[in-house]
């Protein structure tokens, strides 16, 4: 059950777009397609914006995208606001009937 | 309004044992999958355990298979975590989460705000 792998922090402008990545193995992300992502600001619970790799939950702007490529998944943010600054977390179903999270990316928006 | 309110954190010594709840509202529970996930700290998302919406499955992380015990009451509207032989590794805040209607372990929406254990003697 090792964690999904994400990059420690990524950093951008407003109104630029970043990418988080987040790779797994054959046996999580690669073997489904329940990969989610979560938005936490500090001293808030997580709050769910992309379902089944790219779903968007009712509510979640559409400036959140999912996408999937084999073992791999990723989040991108694009036109970037002050208040998209949070821990991002991604998450995967896996073949021991478990679920697994990323590391956690910090988002700075500069 | 979907609500969901854990309890029964709190500081306990090394080898004790401590019941969490999680009382849900605004749904029908026993049509959801719940799952509990835990953040030490300073730390990320740690998946703890999950269960089915009638409670007959039941799904562990490693770090606390044998020791951690998930159930609920569909009658309550509660779901627990019992934990036993607590480690200092244990600390952090438990959250309880709502899985994708009655499938289990797919994605989490909502949570509830969490509640804080500390293990430390």
């Amino acid at each position: 059950q090792s964690a999904l792998t994400q990059p420690a922090s990524v950093s951008g402008s407003p109104g630029q777009s970043i990418t988080i990545s987040c790779t797994g193995t054959s046996s999580d992300i690669g073997a489904y397609n329940y990969v989610s992502w979560y938005q936490q600001h500090p001293g808030k619970a997580p709050k769910l914006i992309i379902s089944e790799v790219s779903g968007r939950p009712s509510g979640v702007p559409d400036r959140f995208s999912g996408s999937k490529s084999g073992n791999s998944a990723s989040l991108t943010i694009s036109g970037l606001q002050a208040e998209d600054e949070a821990d991002y977390y991604c998450s995967s179903f896996t073949s021991s009937v478990t679920l697994v999270f990323g590391g956690g990316t910090k988002l700075t928006v500069l | 309004e979907v609500q969901l309110l854990e309890s029964g954190g709190g500081l306990v010594q090394p080898g004790g044992s401590l019941r969490l709840s999680c009382t849900a509202s605004g749904f029908t529970f026993s049509n959801y999958a719940m799952s509990w996930v835990r953040q030490a700290p300073g730390k990320g998302l740690e998946w703890v355990s999950g269960i089915s919406g009638s409670g007959t499955s039941t799904y562990y992380a490693d770090s606390v298979r044998g020791r951690f015990t998930l159930s609920r009451d569909n009658s309550k509207n509660t779901l627990y975590l019992q934990m036993n032989s607590l480690r200092a590794e244990d600390t952090a805040r438990y959250y309880c989460a709502r899985d994708k209607h009655d499938t289990s372990l797919v994605w989490f929406d909502p949570w509830g705000q969490g509640t804080l254990v500390s293990v430390s003697s």
